[in-house]
């Protein structure tokens, strides 16, 4: 089956660390998305990437970090330099082109103590 | 920057009845433009977009919007709610020629019955 998987489903960690995210896709898309999701806030966009080795800030990039070596894989890293970083965090990718529908992964909850 | 606004961040129904979920948005150019739903602790899914081709769009589980130009409204609506619509259902805009997509807040939709 094609789709986006995301991993882990909860995630906890001690305030201070640095906590990598998954995120991996077998639809053979171009871009991949990070968006986190705060109750009442709506989705914000973290980062995408159009094209491997090639990653742009989103709306609320500070305090995170991403890399694109893979086309399947986007994973994100939560810094400890990112003050609340307790969200759900989800992944999305689709084909790169203006209008494109984005797939959704089925998140990561982070929970930072 | 392109924005969404969701009219009223909860919707209450009873079964059967009329759903109407508002959606607006900023662009003074034609964008394409998105509803998805969210189930607790899921990622999105889409229920239908408009790109153009047809103002009436008709999507997934009877979900049907409406494209208009003159409002800047993008509204969803079904005619008889079931128990199973009981989600969050979020609005998304994305201007021509990018990918990116910008959301609404959301509306929670509750359905009694």
């Amino acid at each position: 089956d094609g789709g986006i998987t995301q991993s882990p489903k909860y995630l906890f960690r001690k305030e201070g660390q640095n906590v990598t995210l998954s995120c991996e896709q077998n639809l053979n898309h171009d871009a991949m998305y990070w968006y986190r999701q705060d109750p009442g806030q709506g989705l914000r966009l973290i980062y995408y990437s159009q094209i491997v080795n090639d990653f742009q800030k989103g709306d609320i990039a500070e305090g995170y970090s991403v890399s694109r070596e893979k086309k399947e894989s986007f994973p994100l890293t939560v810094t400890s330099a990112q003050k609340n970083p307790t969200a759900f965090y989800l992944c999305a990718s689709n084909g790169g082109r203006a209008g494109d529908t984005q797939y959704f992964g089925p998140g990561t909850r982070l929970t930072v103590l | 920057a392109q924005s969404v606004t969701q009219l009223g961040s909860h919707v209450s129904v009873s079964e059967g009845a009329l759903v109407l979920l508002r959606c607006n948005y900023s662009s003074s150019v034609p964008p394409y433009l998105f509803w998805y739903v969210q189930y607790p602790n899921q990622g999105l899914q889409l229920l239908l977009k408009y790109t153009s081709a047809a103002t009436l769009v008709k999507g997934i589980n009877g979900f049907e919007a409406e494209f208009k130009k003159s409002e800047t409204s993008f509204h969803l609506t079904k005619p008889s709610a079931h128990m199973s619509d009981a989600a969050e259902y979020f609005c998304a805009v994305s201007d021509q020629g990018y990918s990116t997509l910008t959301f609404g807040k959301g509306t929670m939709l509750l359905v009694s019955p």
